[in-house]
């Protein structure tokens, strides 16, 4: 069965305290990684697309890298506006559909 | 530019009963796809629609049904509501499909009692 495990669920930080969220998968014919930040009663906004080992991705104090088992968001000297649920989801394709899977999230809180 | 609309952004049903609800995507997004979100599964995909077509479809039953129009506005309809529906649904558009930079909406958050 297709699964998506992100962690850890919640991690708090302090401003400046660089840190890793881990999402791992185990799927059969995987299509692209996403990554999602989410913010209190608004829908995800989209952050990165991965789709082979080895891609790295950066915006800002975010990276984002994938291997074949499991993606890393690494978060450098993070600001409490950094403060969300990052969401990961795995495109998978199984015969003539796509779909997508989400992890449950890692809520991060950095204080100042 | 406009972001992704969904209307309307609170709901209140019964069991049993029916709703329809609504997605407008940014303008000349062609694919809309649906999400429910709850605590305890998190998000999980519904379906996708593409030029009006339901090009991919996630694990739900047949209570759970869609449509797009012409102009990519999209609705999403459950049918015979039951308590565990209760969710925020989420639409999210992008400009060709395959769920690379999606832009969600704000969601309908719909509660049956």
């Amino acid at each position: 069965e297709d699964q998506v495990t992100q962690s850890p669920e919640a991690l708090r930080l302090q401003e400046g305290e660089s840190s890793s969220l881990n999402c791992s998968y185990t799927v059969s014919g995987l299509r692209g990684l996403f990554w999602y930040r989410q913010d209190p009663g608004k829908g995800p906004e989209f952050l990165f697309t991965l789709y082979s080992a080895g891609e790295e991705k950066e915006k800002e104090r975010l990276k984002a890298t994938l291997t074949k088992k499991e993606s890393f968001l690494h978060i450098t000297a993070p600001k409490p506006e950094d403060s969300a649920t990052y969401l990961c989801a795995v495109q998978v394709y199984g015969g003539a559909t796509n779909k997508l899977i989400f992890g449950t999230g890692t809520l991060l809180a950095v204080q100042p | 530019k406009a972001g992704v609309t969904q209307t309307p952004r609170y709901l209140i049903k019964t069991r049993g009963q029916q709703v329809t609800l609504s997605c407008s995507p940014i303008s000349g997004h062609r694919s809309v796809s649906w999400y429910q979100q709850t605590p305890g599964q998190g998000l999980q995909f519904l379906f996708e629609y593409f030029s009006e077509t339901q090009r991919n479809k996630g694990n739900f039953p047949g209570r759970f049904s869609g449509r797009q129009f012409s102009n990519s506005r999209s609705e999403m309809n459950v049918s015979t509501l039951e308590l565990g529906d209760s969710a925020l649904y989420l639409c999210a558009s992008s400009l060709e499909g395959s769920y690379n930079e999606q832009f969600f909406g704000p969601g309908t958050r719909l509660t049956v009692l």
